[in-house]
């Protein structure tokens, strides 16, 4: 089965500097990789998604994120960050068919505070 | 278009009492799915329906059933509600076409509290 770990739990960062956040996969092949960002309050949005293709995938509100086959992984990047990225963050895994069809597998999730 | 609606927004309940928790959807998807969102455990699946007429229980199912009334509805039935069962419940939906797991989209969720 598949599996999905976001070591940070919380990260704050300044308004303005660079974010990285990261999540590392378990999975024997290929899987299909989400990350979502909910608000306070709020339910998930998709910020991108990677199916195949190009390892490094750009999403809403100007973050991208790039699979490394090699480290099982998935970072989510944002060049510079704007307070109202203040959210929490969740890495998903997908698989493409068998026993665990159109099921995802969520991280813990990564609260992001910015500070002004 | 609304997307995934979730109703009610808030529940209170004592311990014993049953309630069903709503969802539809708008986008004309085959896949619906319940999560429960509990603190530093991100979203762990309850329930899915790959299609109208069927369901699979996910990863949390215990004291929970639910019920894909059409391609539109997915309701979530807690029969007997434990204060282990207080948490946040979100509804999904997603195309799934040609075996492929797709982005899902997510109601904005019904908080639930069990005393």
């Amino acid at each position: 089965a598949q599996s999905v770990t976001q070591p940070d739990i919380h990260i704050t960062v300044s308004e303005g500097a660079s974010l990285e956040l990261r999540c590392n996969y378990s999975y024997g092949a290929t899987p299909y990789l989400f990350w979502y960002v909910q608000s306070p309050g709020q339910g998930l949005q998709l910020l991108l998604k990677y199916f195949s293709g190009d390892t490094l995938v750009q999403g809403i509100k100007g973050f991208e994120a790039e699979f490394k086959r090699s480290q099982s992984s998935f970072n989510l990047r944002k060049p510079s960050v704007h307070w109202s990225d203040a959210a929490e963050y969740f890495c998903a895994v997908g698989t493409p068919g068998g026993t665990s069809y159109g099921k995802l597998t969520f991280g813990q999730g990564t609260i992001l505070t910015v500070h002004p | 278009n609304a997307g995934v609606t979730q109703t009610p927004k808030f529940q209170v309940l004592k311990t014993g009492q049953s309630m069903t928790l709503q969802c539809a959807q708008d986008m004309n998807h085959n896949s619906m799915y319940w999560y429960r969102q509990d603190p530093g455990m991100g979203l762990r699946l309850i329930y899915y329906s790959a299609s109208e007429g069927t369901t699979d229980k996910g990863e949390v199912p215990n004291g929970y059933n639910v019920s894909r009334l059409n391609k539109r509805e997915f309701s979530l039935r807690l029969e007997s509600a434990a204060p282990s069962q207080t948490s946040v419940y979100f509804c999904a939906s997603s195309e799934d076409r040609g075996g492929r797991t797709d982005t899902q989209y997510f109601g904005p969720g019904t908080r639930l509290t069990v005393l």
